[in-house]
């Protein structure tokens, strides 16, 4: 079982929809990224949180700790939103702190 | 604030050839991460450096993969000889310094083994 488990995988919507992706993790965590993957292949880090809800432009994330859930939320989608979508758990092992990594959402806006 | 840059980004090889990529880091950060993402799934850690020495390199196929951060700056990751499986994107990435999460991404190398 992957430690961190994304949902769902693929994901098709209309322009103006409202989107959320959700993401559940089985270890302990520090922090929690929300990245963004376009075809190329370059990686956009969009958020790292802790605890609460951080807001930037269109897009929200919450984390609830003790739950081990986040969400992203995309209000408003726009076909350049489409892209895939990636959740990593920031956790602490050793002297290192690495990420673990969902298999990501392939989120694709119709316009 | 220039990014994390690698090259080339793309690269085609036939199998038991040899292959090396190249990673700049942001200036001034410390610690340098190689992944390698195959098709559909998320990066996989292959090697962590913090400085010019490894912090981790578990899932680090020794037996083919190297990888050298010589200097504490640029890194090279060589793949010798590449198989089949061995097709994926291989991320680079940097952050100020180990226990800092924040991690900043290169566009990374896409390969192709025929």
């Amino acid at each position: 079982k992957n430690e961190v488990e994304q949902s769902p995988q693929n994901l098709t919507a209309q322009e103006g929809e409202f989107i959320t992706i959700n993401c559940s993790y089985s270890v302990g965590i520090s922090a929690l990224h929300w990245l963004q993957q376009h075809p190329g292949g370059g990686i956009v880090s969009l958020f790292m949180l802790s605890s609460g809800k951080k807001k930037h432009g269109r897009l929200i994330a919450t984390i609830n700790i003790q739950e081990k859930h986040s969400s992203l939320h995309i209000t408003a989608s726009h076909p350049r939103d489409s892209a895939v979508y990636i959740c990593a758990a920031l956790s602490l092992s050793g002297s290192a702190r690495q990420l673990t990594f969902g298999s990501g959402t392939q989120l694709t806006v119709l316009p | 604030e220039a990014g994390v840059a690698q090259s080339p980004r793309y690269k085609i090889i036939e199998k038991r050839q040899s292959v090396a990529f190249w990673c700049n880091p942001i200036s001034g950060h410390a610690t340098l991460y190689w992944y390698q993402q195959i098709l559909g799934q998320g990066p996989k850690l292959l090697i962590q450096f913090q400085n010019n020495g490894v912090v981790d390199d578990s899932q680090l196929p020794k037996d083919r993969f190297s990888a050298e951060r010589l200097k504490g700056v640029d890194s090279t990751l060589k793949i010798q000889p590449a198989k089949l499986e061995d097709s994926a994107v291989y991320l680079c990435a940097s952050s100020l310094w180990t226990g800092q999460g924040e991690q900043y991404f290169g566009p990374g190398t896409r390969l192709t083994v025929t």
